[in-house]
């Protein structure tokens, strides 16, 4: 149970920005938000993550609700090596082994 | 930059047979994982290794399944006797301490 809902799919064109959604209603306080990517036949990919605050990088910028019960990947200009499937990760602070839990993820297609 | 590095990419077995995939984790790295995606499926956990000894494991990381960190540099994945099922892609990832994995590109493995 990955705990953390994202929409199936998402299209963008290239040179736009985009916004990729997460819900995790049942956040606890310790819980961090990662994101990971995985591009087609590679394995998964670091994005970003944080824990309240809005976090930026120079792959992405991740904004938290205030509540932190949902939060937005934003990539500011996709290009078409973006294209992926987008995962939303719950992981638990202060558990140093840190397993990950894997949904479905959102699949992002970039358009030329 | 460091990465994790995983041998062989492919490898295609009989069932029954004894399969070990090898990973290089990034050198400073202290917590190991292996992960598998079966295809057009999500990835899923299987183990986590930490101080010469497994920390957590998945309901499908059974006793056919064993992991090992030989000589401090090589962490192993062994299957015993492979099973139709256990077709998959398989990641290794490695961290450092409270942060992110990084995982390697996955040995793509076919039981036949």
């Amino acid at each position: 149970d990955a705990k953390t809902t994202q929409p199936n799919s998402m299209e963008s064109n290239e040179e736009e920005p985009v916004h990729l959604p997460c819900n995790h209603s049942t956040i606890s306080g310790t819980d961090y938000i990662h994101w990971y990517r995985q591009l087609p036949s590679q394995g998964p990919e670091y994005v970003i993550h944080g824990l309240t605050s809005n976090v930026n990088n120079r792959m992405a910028s991740l904004a938290i609700a205030e509540d932190r019960k949902s939060s937005t990947l934003i990539l500011h200009r996709a290009t078409l090596r973006d294209a992926a499937v987008y995962y939303c990760i719950r992981n638990a602070g202060g558990t140093s082994y840190g397993k990950l839990t894997f949904g479905q993820g959102t699949i992002l297609t970039v358009h030329p | 930059e460091p990465e994790v590095t995983q041998t062989p990419s492919h490898q295609v077995t009989q069932m029954g047979q004894e399969v070990i995939l090898r990973c290089v984790p990034i050198s400073n790295h202290l917590y190991f994982y292996w992960y598998r995606q079966i295809l057009g499926q999500k990835v899923e956990f299987l183990v986590s290794f930490y101080n010469n000894e497994i920390s957590e494991k998945s309901e499908i990381f059974d006793d056919q399944f064993s992991v090992e960190r030989p000589d401090g540099s090589n962490f192993t994945l062994k299957i015993r006797s492979t099973k139709l099922e256990d077709s998959a892609m398989y990641f290794c990832a490695s961290k450092l301490a409270l942060e992110t994995q990084y995982f390697g590109p996955g040995t793509r493995l076919l039981v036949l």
